[in-house]
C-alpha cells in the first residue's frame, strides 16, 4: 500500500515568515513529485512539480526533493493570508501513469496578518 | 477557470434515487478521471477513462457507473448510494495518462439523506 504522509495541521504562520510543508513517502520507485493548493470549498490546483533531487524554485514557492530520505517540501516565502488554504502533496509511481498518483491527506495552512 | 467544467456542483438525495454528476472539458485532453474527497482523508481515484476507454476502476462499488461517451465528456451515475457516499466529487483531465498536469474541475458536492 503506497502512502504519502503530511502533517494535518493546522499550521499556523504571520505574514511575512517562511511556511514550511512536509511530506514523506513509502514508495522508493515514486518518480514524479507535486504540490497542489486547495482552497475552502474549492477544488485542488497544482502549484509545484519537482522530478529530480535538489531544489525548484518559482517566485515566492520553493520545492525540495530527497528521493534517498522519500522526503518533499514546499517552502511559501514571505507568506501572505491569500496563501491560507490546504496543501496537498502528491506522488506519482515509476510509470508515472495517473493509476500510480497517490494523494497525502493535505496541510491545512493559515497565515495570519 | 480550469477549462473543466462540472454540473451539477450540489446535490442532495435520497439513498433511494438515481442521479448523474456530469464532466465536460474543453482543453482537448484524452484523459479523464473521478475522484472521491472525503474530509480528512486523502483524494481517492475512483475511474481512469483514457481515450474514452477505462482503464481503471479502483475497487469502487457498483452503485457508481461512469460513462464516458466521448473524451471530451464523462458522467457519474449514481444510485442506492449511502451517507458514507456523501463527498466531494471531483472530475479531472490530462493530455495524457502519463501525470504531468492534472487539470480539476470545481466539483460536485454530494449529500446523500
Amino acid at each position: 500500500q503506497k502512502e504519502v504522509e503530511q502533517n494535518s495541521g493546522p499550521l499556523s504562520v504571520p505574514e511575512g515568515a517562511i511556511a514550511s510543508l512536509n511530506c514523506t513517502y513509502s514508495d522508493r520507485g515514486s518518480q514524479s513529485f507535486f504540490w497542489y493548493r486547495q482552497y475552502s470549498g474549492k477544488s485542488p490546483e497544482l502549484i509545484m512539480s519537482i522530478y529530480s533531487n535538489g531544489d525548484k524554485e518559482d517566485g515566492r514557492f520553493t520545492a525540495q526533493l530527497n528521493k534517498a530520505s522519500q522526503y518533499v517540501s514546499l517552502l511559501i516565502r514571505d507568506s501572505q493570508p491569500s496563501d491560507s488554504a490546504t496543501y496537498l502533496c502528491a506522488v506519482n509511481g515509476p510509470s508515472g501513469s495517473a493509476r500510480q498518483l497517490t494523494f497525502g491527506s493535505g496541510t491545512q495552512l493559515t497565515v495570519l496578518p | 477557470e480550469t477549462g473543466v467544467t462540472q454540473t451539477p456542483r450540489h446535490l442532495v438525495m435520497g439513498m433511494t434515487n438515481k442521479k448523474s454528476l456530469k464532466c465536460e472539458q474543453h482543453l482537448g485532453h484524452n484523459a479523464m478521471y473521478w475522484y472521491k474527497q472525503s474530509a480528512k482523508k486523502p483524494l481517492e481515484l475512483m475511474f481512469v477513462y483514457n481515450f474514452k476507454e477505462q482503464t481503471e476502476n479502483n475497487s469502487v462499488p457498483s452503485r457508481f457507473s461512469p460513462e464516458c461517451p466521448n473524451s471530451s465528456h464523462l458522467f457519474l451515475h449514481l444510485h442506492t448510494l449511502q451517507p458514507e457516499d456523501s463527498a466531494l466529487y471531483l472530475c479531472a483531465s490530462q493530455p495524457g495518462d502519463v501525470v504531468n498536469t492534472i487539470y480539476f474541475g470545481e466539483g460536485s458536492w454530494l449529500t446523500v439523506v
